[in-house]
């Protein structure tokens, strides 16, 4: 059973292009949670989602910044015209069933760099 | 609103020496916990949790922690350290009285291990 797959791994932009992040998320498994890690920082959520629809996206910075997760296909996390900013790295997490005390299976990250 | 504490950015250990990672939370309600691994370049994995029940919890490879809520505290433990270890240990929270699980998380401490 393949795990939470992410990709790119590695992502270079320019300011003001576009980053696509894509997230996969394990068989079965149709939450999907994303959270951000700024160097030195522990990773903060942004958003929850489930199959078609946003349930939680109180972590998400106001703007440039969507996601979403379509009925086929994987999630995508996708920033708009990027800064230096949004250097991170960017986990996506995936669980069978929502719940506080289920557990979220999270994949390598997508490393994002904005030159 | 909950929060995480990790003492120590950096613990150094000696191989077959005792690990001991700090976290201390501060939630309005019985939080469960967390403490997650993250090797180099790759996702985090659960190393264990506490939800309700006996307070001293066993996980993955050899690690245990103890819930205090006296002491609002979620310590990481293992008897003996192994070269293995070396990684960074993250400690979260997540409200129980939520519909889903919205991991906070610490800033995380990254345990090095020396033979």
């Amino acid at each position: 059973n393949a795990g939470v797959m992410q990709n790119p791994r590695h992502l270079v932009r320019r300011r003001g292009q576009e980053a696509r992040l894509r997230c996969s998320p394990m068989k079965g498994h149709s939450h999907v949670y994303w959270y951000r890690q700024l160097p030195e920082e522990g990773l903060k959520f942004m958003v929850y989602l489930q199959k078609e629809n946003i349930i939680d996206e109180s972590g998400m910075p106001k703007e440039r910044f969507s996601a979403e997760f379509p009925k086929e296909g994987p999630s995508i996390l996708r920033i708009q015209q990027v800064v230096r900013g949004d250097s991170a790295a960017y986990f996506c997490a995936s669980s069978p069933v929502a719940g506080p005390q289920e557990t979220q299976y999270f994949g390598p990250g997508t490393r994002l760099l904005v030159l | 609103a909950q929060s995480v504490t990790q003492l120590g950015s950096h613990v150094s250990v000696s191989e077959g020496a005792l690990v001991l990672l700090r976290c201390n939370y501060s939630s309005s309600v019985p939080p469960y916990l967390f403490w997650y691994v993250q090797y180099p370049n790759q996702g985090l994995q659960l190393l264990l949790k506490y939800t309700t029940g006996a307070t001293l919890v066993k996980g993955i490879n050899g690690f245990e922690a103890e819930f205090k809520k006296s002491e609002t505290s979620f310590h990481l433990t293992k008897p003996s350290a192994h070269m293995s270890d070396a990684a960074e240990y993250f400690c979260a929270v997540s409200a129980p009285d939520t519909g889903f699980q919205k991991l906070v998380f610490g800033t995380g401490t990254r345990l090095l291990v020396s033979p």
